[in-house]
C-alpha cells in the first residue's frame, strides 16, 4: 500500500533557528516528490519538486532533499522567520498510475 | 493575477440538500481536481479532470459529482449531503497531470458543514 509518513507531526522553535522536516514514503515504483507549505485557512502552495534523479533542490531558505534508495526526503528550513509557521506537506508521486499520495503534514510553529 | 478560485469559503447546509461549489482557474489550465482534507488524514481526491469533458474518479469519489464543460471551470456538486462530507474542500489546476512534475496551484478552500 502506498503510504507517506512525515514526522515529526509537529515541531516548535525559535525564529532564526534552523530545522529539518522528515518525510518517509513506501510509493513504488516512485516518480517524483514534492513539498508543500499550507498556511492556516489557505490552501497548499508548491515548494519543491524532484524526480528519483535529483537529490537536493532549494527555493530561498527551504531546501529539500531526496534518497530514492532509502525512500526518504527531508525539508530543511534555514534561519526560520515568523511566516514559515504553517503545516508542511510531503506529496509522493507513483509511476505508471501517476497517483499522487499525500502525507498528513507537519505543523510548525516559529515563536518569537 | 493567477489564481483558483473557489467559492463559498464557507458552507453550512442539512442533509440532503443539493450544494455545488464553484472553482474557476484563469491560468487555460488543462489539469483540475478535487481533493479533500480531513484532520488526521492526508489530502484525498475526489475527482479529476484531464481537460473540457473529461473526467474520472479518484480516491474518494462517492457522493459527489463534478463537471467540466468550459477549460476554467470545474464545480463540484453534492446532489444529497450527509453529515460524513462535513470537510475542508480543496480545488487544484495544473498545466498538466501533476505526476509529470506540473506545479499544481491550489484554491483557498471551502469548509462545509453538512448538519
Amino acid at each position: 500500500k502506498n503510504q507517506v509518513e512525515q514526522s515529526p507531526q509537529s515541531l516548535i522553535i525559535l525564529e532564526g533557528k534552523n530545522c529539518t522536516l522528515q518525510c518517509n514514503y513506501t510509493v513504488s515504483p516512485f516518480s517524483n516528490l514534492r513539498w508543500y507549505k499550507q498556511d492556516t485557512g489557505r490552501g497548499p502552495v508548491s515548494l519543491t519538486i524532484m524526480t528519483f534523479s535529483e537529490n537536493t533542490k532549494s527555493n530561498g531558505r527551504y531546501t529539500a532533499t531526496l534518497d530514492a534508495d532509502t525512500k526518504q526526503s527531508s525539508l530543511h528550513i534555514t534561519a526560520s522567520q515568523l511566516s514559515d509557521s504553517a503545516s508542511y506537506i510531503c506529496v509522493a508521486t507513483n509511476f505508471g498510475n501517476e497517483k499522487l499520495t499525500f502525507g498528513t503534514g507537519t505543523r510548525l510553529t516559529i515563536i518569537p | 493575477e493567477a489564481q483558483v478560485t473557489q467559492n463559498p469559503r464557507y458552507l453550512i447546509t442539512v442533509t440532503g440538500k443539493k450544494l455545488t461549489v464553484t472553482c474557476s482557474q484563469n491560468m487555460n489550465h488543462e489539469y483540475m481536481s478535487w481533493y479533500r482534507q480531513d484532520p488526521g488524514l492526508g489530502l484525498r481526491q475526489i475527482y479529476y479532470s484531464m481537460n473540457v469533458e473529461v473526467t474520472d474518479k479518484g480516491d474518494v469519489p462517492e457522493g459527489y459529482k463534478v463537471s467540466r464543460k468550459e477549460k476554467r471551470n470545474f464545480p463540484l456538486i453534492l446532489e444529497s449531503p450527509s453529515p460524513n462530507q462535513t470537510s475542508l474542500y480543496f480545488c487544484a489546476s495544473s498545466l498538466g497531470h501533476p505526476a509529470a512534475k506540473n506545479i499544481q496551484y491550489f484554491g483557498a478552500g471551502t469548509r462545509l458543514s453538512v448538519l
